[in-house]
């Protein structure tokens, strides 16, 4: 069945940076558009960017434009999120997710467990 | 830009059925399809309903969805209720200008 495992997550001080990874396995990953999402504590969820496929699009939502990177490696069934600038509203549980298609349909599939991002001075 | 409401909490007895709503800001909600997402305290999200009204393989089928365009809203039901069932419910759709738009979830409570 479907796995993905993030890991990455830690404390950080605001200003710094910080890479998520999410291990896949169980699917075809290579075949799938990926999804971050992130929960703040004792909040709803929020998405934050989505990558096709094959790399070749990435949307990501206005809260993290220009300071997250979404990436993936297909060779090592691999997603990342590179989180820069991070700032203390960015504290929150980061899940990857899987897209029911290839090309993204906005909609999640799968999640991981998640991996909590605490950022604080 | 286009928001899902839902109820903040809703409870009911183990055995009975509940309802969440799921109300679109503007525009017609059936104009994309809504999911749903399950999260039970300290676990993450599983998919419970998706393209408005089909189950996932291994979810139950007292869970069911539906949409009613002229409430332009989208509809959780759980019959049979399990306390098992209890936690956050999440409705989803797809919105042009954000891409993903999250309702802001229900705490369901099986009492």
């Amino acid at each position: 069945q479907v796995q993905l495992a993030e890991s990455g997550g830690g404390v950080v001080q605001p200003g710094r940076s910080l890479r998520l990874s999410c291990a896949a396995s169980g699917f075809t990953f290579k075949t799938y558009a990926m999804h971050w999402v992130r929960q703040a504590p004792g909040k709803g969820l929020e998405w934050v960017a989505i990558i096709s496929y094959d790399g070749s699009n990435e949307f990501y939502a206005d809260s993290v434009k220009g300071r997250f990177t979404i990436s993936r490696d297909n060779s090592k069934n691999t997603l990342y999120l590179q989180m820069n600038s991070l700032r203390a509203e960015d504290t929150a549980m980061f899940y990857c997710a899987k897209d029911w298609d290839s090309s993204g349909t906005f909609y999640f599939d799968s999640w991981g467990r998640g991996t909590l991002v605490t950022v604080s001075s | 830009n286009f928001m899902l409401t839902q109820p903040h909490s809703v409870s009911e007895s183990p055995g009975k059925t509940v309802t969440i709503s799921c109300t679109g800001s503007s525009g017609n909600i059936a104009s994309n399809y809504v999911q749903w997402y399950q999260q039970r305290p300290g676990s993450a999200p599983t998919t419970v309903i998706y393209d408005d009204n089909q189950r996932p393989s291994g979810v139950p089928y007292r869970f069911s969805g539906s949409v009613d365009s002229s409430s332009n809203s989208a509809s959780l039901t759980i019959s049979g209720l399990k306390t098992e069932d209890e936690g956050d419910y999440y409705c989803q759709s797809y919105d042009g200008s954000t891409h993903v738009v999250f309702g802001g979830g229900t705490r369901l409570t099986v009492l």
